[in-house]
């Protein structure tokens, strides 16, 4: 089993704060880096997806910094918005699997 | 949209009957998943698959059986429900990237209730 550990499992933020959480996982044999972001009600859908020699990867006001050696990522949000609420999963890549992590769950408050 | 329909979406059923949920996919992907989603444990794998008869077990396996026939359809059954296996349940696809990693596309997912 592919132990992936996020934290915190939950965070309340204020609108127009930024935020940043933390995916840890395997650091031997790494492969891949997978985020995803799940609104309620919805389906899970890819952010990012990191490789070995991935740099950061960005995507509007969110970004994802991949550590592989040391078996770790930061996801962060600048500038929260309402919309950014959502859990946050982050998921290892290994032996043709994705092994998920529990999730960052977290609240926007206007 | 990557063209995943799960059915039913929506079942309430006994302890003990079996139940078979339906994922189909239109655009011939090689491999597929079951994953089932329950509070305090994010989303745990079932049961995947590497093409036609070719699947493997996942990290929570027990109880659960597949199958795929053809590309499009993975099976997932529950051969005698139980209260434990009351969950949402995704199907997803994964589409293969540049770098050797695939990226997942979920269905909507299959509330199961099992009394």
């Amino acid at each position: 089993i592919l132990n992936v550990e996020q934290s915190p499992q939950s965070l309340h933020v204020q609108e127009g704060d930024s935020t940043n959480f933390t995916c840890s996982f395997p650091s031997s044999n790494f492969y891949a880096l997978h985020w995803y972001r799940w609104e309620t009600a919805k389906s899970p859908e890819a952010l990012f997806v990191m490789t070995l020699n991935g740099d950061e990867k960005k995507k509007g006001r969110i970004s994802a910094t991949p550590n592989t050696k040391e078996g770790y990522s930061y996801l962060y949000i600048k500038g929260s918005q309402p919309e950014d609420s959502a859990t946050y999963l982050c998921a290892f890549y290994g032996n043709n699997r994705l092994a998920f992590g529990k999730g960052n769950q977290v609240v926007v408050i206007p | 949209d990557a063209g995943i329909t799960q059915s039913p979406r929506h079942k309430v059923t006994e302890t003990g009957t079996p139940v078979t949920l339906r994922c189909h996919q239109t655009e011939n992907h090689r491999y597929m998943y079951w994953y089932r989603q329950d509070p305090g444990h994010g989303l745990r794998l079932i049961h995947y698959s590497y093409g036609v008869k070719d699947t493997d077990k996942g990290e929570v396996s027990d109880g659960y059986s597949v199958s795929r026939s053809k590309t499009e359809d993975f099976l997932l059954t529950l051969e005698s429900a139980t209260s434990s296996q009351t969950s949402v349940y995704f199907c997803a696809i994964s589409v293969w990237l540049a770098g050797g990693t695939g990226e997942l596309f979920f269905g909507e997912g299959s509330r199961l209730t099992v009394l």
